[in-house]
């Protein structure tokens, strides 16, 4: 089957950093990509990684290892602001098709 | 500015009463698609669109249909509405297939409520 999973919940301290793992399985791989998503909007891209190692974006970056299907999310000098869900999702199916993890709810605190 | 847009954004119905949701994009894009949100279990492809007159089933297309007759437009059909069709739905766009660049414009979100 395709599955991905990640944890349901998150929380951290504002300043802090935090990492939101990703593990998938799937038919054929092409990448791995972040959204991010606040109560009552749209999921937004964060990253993408086609290949191993860690992309920085900022505060965020995002690993990646094909090996062991698995990545995260490493989100640095956490903001109240970062407060939401955060999706791992990985196209596949000739890339047509984009599976979606659960999501993992960040909550940052003061 | 470069959009996705949904209409309605809210929509309350009742059993079997035909709906559509609009989306249309204005950055050209060839790929489309249509996800529902349920709590718990994240986004769910219901039907995608590689280009004009092209579309495909997603992972939960039961219910649904769709139509890209315009590369712009990508609308959600549903015939007769069922209670278990209660969602949050999104319209997502890309340049190209997910695979290639991994990222998906998405609308506003239309959420739907059918009693």
């Amino acid at each position: 089957g395709q599955s991905l999973e990640q944890p349901s919940e998150v929380t951290a301290v504002e300043g802090a950093i935090v990492q939101i793992n990703c593990t998938y399985q799937t038919s054929g791989f092409y990448g791995l990509s972040w959204y991010q998503q606040h109560d009552g909007g749209a999921p937004t891209f964060l990253s993408y990684n086609a290949l191993d190692g860690l992309e920085e974006t900022g505060r965020f970056s995002s690993f990646l290892s094909r090996s062991d299907s698995y990545g995260y999310l490493l989100l640095q000098e956490l903001q109240m602001k970062d407060s939401a869900s955060y999706f791992c999702a990985v196209p596949n199916t000739g890339g047509f098709k984009t599976i979606f993890g659960a999501g993992t709810r960040l909550f940052v605190k003061a | 500015e470069a959009q996705v847009t949904q209409n309605p954004r809210y929509l309350i119905t009742v059993t079997g009463k035909k709906l559509t949701v609009t989306c249309s994009q204005n950055m050209n894009h060839e790929y489309m698609s249509w996800y529902r949100q349920d709590p718990g279990l994240g986004l769910r492809q219901i039907y995608y669109s590689m280009n004009v007159e092209v579309t495909d089933k997603g992972d939960v297309p039961e219910g649904y249909k769709v139509s890209r007759k315009e590369k712009r437009n990508f609308p959600l059909i549903l015939e007769s509405p069922s209670p278990n069709q209660t969602s949050l739905y999104f319209c997502a766009s890309s340049p190209s297939s997910g695979g290639a660049t991994g990222e998906l414009f998405f609308g506003e979100g239309s959420r739907l409520t059918v009693l």
